[in-house]
C-alpha cells in the first residue's frame, strides 16, 4: 500500500500570512499515460465531515477560495495557504487514489492561529 | 442538492454486528464509486471499503477485510456496511463518500457521518 506522510504535525501562522503543508507518497502518483498526479487534498473543520479542496494535485473544487492552492508532482506534493484567515483553521489531509484502492490518508495537519 | 445521509450506528458489544446504510441523492448513484471512511475518536482520517461502480469490484482495508463487506443498490441509491465481530478498535465516526469520477478518485461528497462505538 501506498504510505503517505504530511509535514508537520501542526502549524501555527499568523493571520494574513502564509501557511505550507507537506505530503509525500512511498511511491509516485503520477500517472504517465495522462499526466495526472492522483492526490487530493482535504479540510476538515471541527465537528464537521472533510471537504475536498484540491483534485489531480493542482484543480481547485468549485467554490474553494484562490488562496488555497496544490503543486508537486510525483512523490512530494504542498498544499499552500497565501494569506491565512481565521476560517482556515482545520485540520488538512492528503489523499491518495492512485489506481484501485486503497485509497490512503496522510496522518493529517493541524493548522492554527499564532 | 446532492447529498449523502447515513444511519445504522449505535453501541454494540465486542464480537457484535451492526449495519450502516448511506442514502444517496442528487446524483447518478451508479455512475461513482463509493465508500466508507472511519475517524476514531481524536484521530486521522482511515479508508474502510470502497465499492466499484459497475458492481463488479469491492476493496477493504486489511484491517477490516474478512470482517466487513460492502454492498450498494443503485436502483434504491444505498450503500451498505456490514460489520461482523466488532472489536474496540473498530469505534468511530463513520462517514459515506461519494467518488468524483467513475474509475474512483478523490471523495468529493461526504454525509455527516454515524457514530459507531462498540464496548461492554
Amino acid at each position: 500500500d501506498i504510505v503517505m506522510t504530511q509535514s508537520p504535525d501542526s502549524l501555527a501562522v499568523s493571520l494574513g500570512e502564509r501557511a505550507t503543508i507537506n505530503c509525500k507518497s512511498s511511491q509516485s502518483v503520477l500517472y504517465r499515460s495522462n499526466n495526472k498526479n492522483y492526490l487530493a487534498w482535504y479540510q476538515q473543520r471541527p465537528g464537521q465531515p472533510p471537504k475536498l479542496l484540491i483534485s489531480w494535485a493542482s484543480v481547485r473544487e468549485s467554490g474553494v477560495p484562490d488562496r488555497f492552492s496544490g503543486s508537486g508532482s510525483g512523490t512530494d506534493f504542498t498544499l499552500t495557504i497565501s494569506s491565512l484567515q481565521a476560517a482556515d483553521v482545520a485540520i488538512y489531509y492528503c489523499q491518495q487514489h492512485y489506481g484501485s484502492p486503497p485509497y490512503t490518508f496522510g496522518q493529517g495537519t493541524k493548522l492554527e492561529i499564532k | 442538492e446532492v447529498q449523502l445521509l447515513e444511519s445504522g450506528g449505535g453501541l454494540v458489544q465486542p464480537g457484535g454486528s451492526l449495519r450502516l446504510s448511506c442514502a444517496a441523492s442528487g446524483f447518478t448513484f451508479s455512475a461513482y464509486y463509493m465508500s466508507w471512511v472511519r475517524q476514531a475518536p481524536g484521530k486521522g482520517l482511515e479508508w474502510v471499503s470502497s465499492f466499484s461502480n459497475s458492481g463488479e469490484n469491492t476493496y477493504y482495508a486489511d484491517s477490516v477485510r474478512g470482517r466487513f463487506t460492502i454492498s450498494r443498490d443503485n436502483s434504491e441509491k444505498m450503500l451498505y456496511l456490514q460489520m461482523n465481530s466488532l472489536r474496540a478498535e473498530d469505534t468511530a465516526l463513520y462517514y459515506c463518500a461519494k467518488s468524483n469520477w467513475n474509475a474512483g478518485g478523490a471523495f468529493d461528497i461526504w454525509g455527516q457521518g454515524t457514530v459507531v462505538t462498540v464496548s461492554s
